[in-house]
């Protein structure tokens, strides 16, 4: 079935410094979801995108969804220590429409 | 609007018991899915409900069943307990399946 990999599993960086995390399909994705959860949390919605090669910007971060549709970033640009927690892509996806959710992405910021 | 509450938020059990966990959706929301979260797993669908009819379920055991009721509060159950079902239990609801989803605090459950 399709499958939505997230790369890298744990990212540890100072604040400061960029991050970036990936999620990437081999079929093509409707569309794609981002959420954030802290630690001791629950996800929370951050954004959609639906349309191909979009690019959306929240603050620092930013999204981008691939032009084949098939993988999507979030960037955030100079890390913080409120950026700590767990990052999740998700997409719709089949006639069915089933939503895959990736495994994550565990950010850790050293202050 | 209230946001989406699940009771109870910790809960004890010891292997071959059972459990019901609830949640109750924010108001207007018609889809609740239900989610198993461990270190390591992500979040591991089990079963989404809308207009009281489960529209889709995930790969557990016939021992995880839920039921939604005609004011969409749902409720999950789990029946025989073991140790690998140790876990925070997120439940999450939208208006429909695919738009953003509101998740709950979810209910640790450890099993003894």
């Amino acid at each position: 079935g399709q499958q939505v990999m997230q790369i890298p599993q744990y990212q540890h960086v100072q604040e400061g410094e960029d991050f970036t995390t990936y999620c990437n399909s081999s079929t093509t994705l409707s569309n794609i979801q981002w959420y954030k959860q802290r630690p001791g949390g629950h996800p929370v919605f951050l954004i959609q995108l639906v349309k191909s090669g979009e690019v959306k910007k929240q603050k620092r971060l930013t999204f981008q969804f691939g032009e084949a549709k098939k993988n999507s970033s979030l960037h955030i640009t100079a890390t913080q220590t409120t950026d700590v927690g767990t990052y999740f892509c998700r997409n719709n996806a089949g006639n069915n429409r089933k939503l895959i959710w990736g495994l994550g992405t565990s950010l850790a910021v050293n202050p | 609007k209230a946001g989406v509450t699940q009771t109870p938020r910790y809960l004890i059990k010891t292997r071959g018991q059972q459990v019901t966990l609830s949640c109750s959706p924010i108001s207007g929301h018609r889809s609740v899915s239900w989610y198993q979260q461990t270190p390591g797993q992500g979040l591991q669908f089990l079963f989404e409900y809308f207009s009281e009819t489960q529209r889709n379920k995930g790969n557990f055991p016939g021992r995880f069943s839920g039921r939604q009721f005609s004011n969409s509060r749902s409720e999950m159950n789990v029946s025989t307990l073991e140790l690998g079902d140790s876990a925070l239990y997120l439940c999450a609801s939208s208006l429909d399946r695919g738009i953003e989803q509101f998740f709950g605090p979810g209910t640790r459950l450890t099993v003894l």
